[in-house]
């Protein structure tokens, strides 16, 4: 258990539809990242948050959006879903930055299937 | 340009066996480079994160070399358990204080008794 919790841990829907993944990174840690896995790819990388702020932007559609509370949980809402949505998203966190170690980690995921 | 590649994709072993797989990776502006281990139905879990060319890692069984001259990094497993079968993702850290990790595919090892 790396102490970062995702919900749901399952999530089944149609395609249009908005939908709204949480993470609880670990106690003390102040980075949120998103990650998206989708069949025959590897981690991709979509969004970064430090401490409230968004840091850094990857392969994220303009669907998506996500957001990091002050309590340092985060969201990640998936809207106006398409078939090719459905992936297995991964939460990880980071603790404050030691040098180049940055060793993240990652939470359960919620597997997302859109119909 | 900041592609990462695993070599092979798929390892079939068995108990017993040695086994190594490649990380290849740009060598130009190296930060770090990190391996994990992800299980089926589990989540990655952090194996070491190497930062200096000549880093030697090791945990049990399992160790990890580092180039950054040349972009690359191998893990070796020593006589491969069952217990070992998963796939092994190494990230390469780039983009400084405010980098990120890109992934490659990975290795999935397979272990038979």
């Amino acid at each position: 258990d790396s102490g970062v919790t995702q919900t749901p841990k399952h999530l089944i829907t149609a395609t249009g539809q908005r939908v709204t993944l949480r993470c609880s990174p670990r106690s003390g840690d102040l980075s949120v990242y998103w990650y998206q896995q989708s069949l025959d790819q590897g981690l991709q990388f979509l969004i970064q948050y430090y401490n409230g702020e968004e840091r850094a932007k990857g392969n994220i559609l303009e669907r998506f959006s996500a957001q990091q509370f002050p309590d340092l949980h985060s969201e990640l809402n998936l809207s106006s879903l398409e078939l090719g949505d459905s992936a297995l998203y991964f939460c990880a966190s980071s603790p404050p930055r030691r040098g180049n170690a940055h060793t993240q980690y990652f939470g359960p995921g919620t597997r997302l299937t859109v119909l | 340009i900041l592609n990462v590649e695993q070599s092979p994709q798929s390892l079939h072993v068995q108990e017993g066996d040695s086994t190594n797989f490649t990380c290849s990776f740009p060598s130009s502006n190296f930060y770090a480079l990190h391996w994990y281990r992800w299980e089926t139905a589990k989540s990655p879990e952090a194996l070491f994160v190497m930062t200096l060319n000549g880093d030697e890692k090791k945990k049990g069984r399992i160790s990890a070399t580092l180039n950054t001259k040349e972009g690359y990094s191998y893990l070796y497993i020593k006589g491969s358990q069952p217990e070992d079968s998963a796939t092994y993702l190494c990230a390469n850290y780039y983009g400084g204080s405010q980098g990120n990790l890109i992934f490659g595919k990975g290795t999935k090892l397979s272990v038979k008794p």
